[in-house]
């Protein structure tokens, strides 16, 4: 069964990079034709979509986010990671790291991470 | 302000049906896109529960139905139990923003 983690410092600096590592168990993220994406979801507010990565590197970003998020894919580990730069508090949220539903789909979710809270103050 | 509009809460009492709307536009629902489904529960991680506009995922019960039509889509539910209490979100992608998109979500509130 396919399980998915978030890790990383639930505790940011504003103006420092957020970095989380999504570890994937239950399939192999380089022989699965699926995306690879991240989720958030501020505290009282509504799910904002981050980005998606495919296993060759291709990525899709969120526009409003883009010049700030780097996603990368490591197939060795069988995980993926998001970096997000120059953070403010308006970036506290929960993050989830997921599954997309099929290979055509690149903002589906199928499978989700159980989520991080990560808060961005000094 | 979503791009795709939801009604903050819903409700309705056990073994009723309920409808939540999305209402989009001609650069998202309108223009063909999919639209997802998604059931959240307080301290768990959103659950997909419909995919492509009405095909439900393995494990989803019948009670959930998607439909879609024009510029908007709806969930129904049906036989309302009280573990079906959540928030609710659609999701679609939008050509003019270049990204996917999710309503605001509706809380369905079991009477």
């Amino acid at each position: 069964q396919l399980q998915l983690q978030e890790s990383g410092p639930r505790l940011v600096k504003p103006s420092e990079t957020l970095s989380l590592t999504c570890a994937v168990s239950g399939a192999s993220i380089s022989r699965s034709y699926y995306y690879w994406g991240w989720i958030r979801q501020p505290p009282g507010k509504g799910l904002e979509w981050i980005g998606s990565i495919f296993n060759n590197g291709a990525t899709y970003y969120n526009p409003s986010l883009k010049s700030r998020v780097t996603l990368s894919v490591d197939t060795s580990r069988n995980q993926f990671s998001l970096k997000l730069s120059s953070v403010t508090a308006a970036d506290t949220a929960v993050y989830y790291c997921t599954k997309s539903f099929s290979d055509y789909d690149f903002w589906s979710a199928l499978n989700w991470g159980q989520g991080t809270l990560v808060t961005v103050s000094s | 302000q979503s791009v795709l509009t939801q009604p903050p809460s819903v409700s309705g009492a056990p073994g009723q049906r309920v409808t939540i709307s999305c209402t989009g536009s001609t650069s998202n629902i309108g223009a063909d896109y999919d639209v997802h489904w998604y059931q959240h529960l307080p301290g768990t991680p959103p659950k997909f529960l419909i995919y492509g506009n009405s095909n439900r995922p393995s494990g989803v019960p019948d009670r959930f139905s998607g439909s879609k039509s024009g510029t908007s889509a709806s969930l129904a539910i049906t036989g309302l139990q009280a573990e079906d209490e959540a928030d609710y979100y659609c999701q679609s992608y939008d050509n003019s923003l270049g990204a996917p998109v999710f309503g605001g979500g509706t809380k369905l509130t079991v009477l």
